[in-house]
């Protein structure tokens, strides 16, 4: 199985304050049709996951623009440039080139 | 879109159970779909996977007694569940598929206990 390495577990931001959050996999995530299926998730609390980004870097339809993804291969990254109080939660990336495996989960709160 | 999922419940070890998952708002037949778990205060793992022509794939720790399967005339996607342990106890979503993962349920929670 493919592992998926997320850091910081935990992230303390103030209101406004731009944040990343990193994504290792255990194993190169191109796939043989030149795409790369990774995607990051927030899971607000008592919510279901909202898909944020699919393939790398392109924002989910009716997600704010303060939101950003990048990397490639086996390193990914999660932007948040001015964190919102509604940005709170648990964040997740996930990969789908090979069978579907998650990152452990990084959790935003306020500082 | 909406995907609704239902048949959750207590169930002991070793019991089964079947889950639904109504999909509306899009063409069902079109595409996979997923149906993904998180244990109580855990993260998210996926279970099984089930294409547009019915091609399935599990994960291994499910392997051999989870089920996937789907009726395109009710837009249905179901999962059904047997041999059940205590680490299966989980809140279950289904996902729509395609590469997308875009639209996930609300979740239905599936206890094993005796």
């Amino acid at each position: 199985d493919v592992v998926l390495t997320q850091t910081p577990s935990i992230l303390s931001a103030t209101i406004g304050q731009s944040v990343s959050i990193s994504c290792r996999s255990s194993q190169s995530l191109l796939d043989s049709d030149g795409n790369t299926y990774l995607y990051w998730f927030l899971q607000r609390p008592g919510q279901s996951p909202q898909r944020l980004i699919y393939l790398v870097s392109n924002l989910g339809s009716g997600v704010p623009n303060r939101f950003s993804g990048s990397g490639s291969g086996t390193d990914f990254t999660l932007k948040i440039s001015g964190v919102e109080a509604e940005d709170l939660g648990v964040y997740y990336c996930m990969q789908a080139t090979h069978a579907p495996t998650f990152g452990g989960g990084t959790k935003l709160e306020l500082k | 879109v909406q995907l609704v999922e239902s048949g959750g419940g207590l169930v002991q070890p070793g019991k089964s159970l079947k889950l639904s998952c109504s999909a509306s708002g899009f063409t069902f037949s079109s595409y996979g779909m997923h149906w993904i778990r998180q244990a109580p205060g855990k993260g998210l793992d996926w279970v099984a996977y089930i294409s547009s022509s019915s091609g399935t794939v599990y994960a291994d720790a499910v392997k051999g007694r989870f089920t996937i399967s789907r009726d395109n005339a009710k837009n249905t996607l179901y999962l059904q569940l047997n041999s059940l342990k205590s680490e299966d106890t989980a809140i279950y979503y289904c996902a729509r598929g395609g590469g997308l993962f875009d639209y996930w349920g609300q979740g239905v929670m599936v206890t094993v206990s005796s």
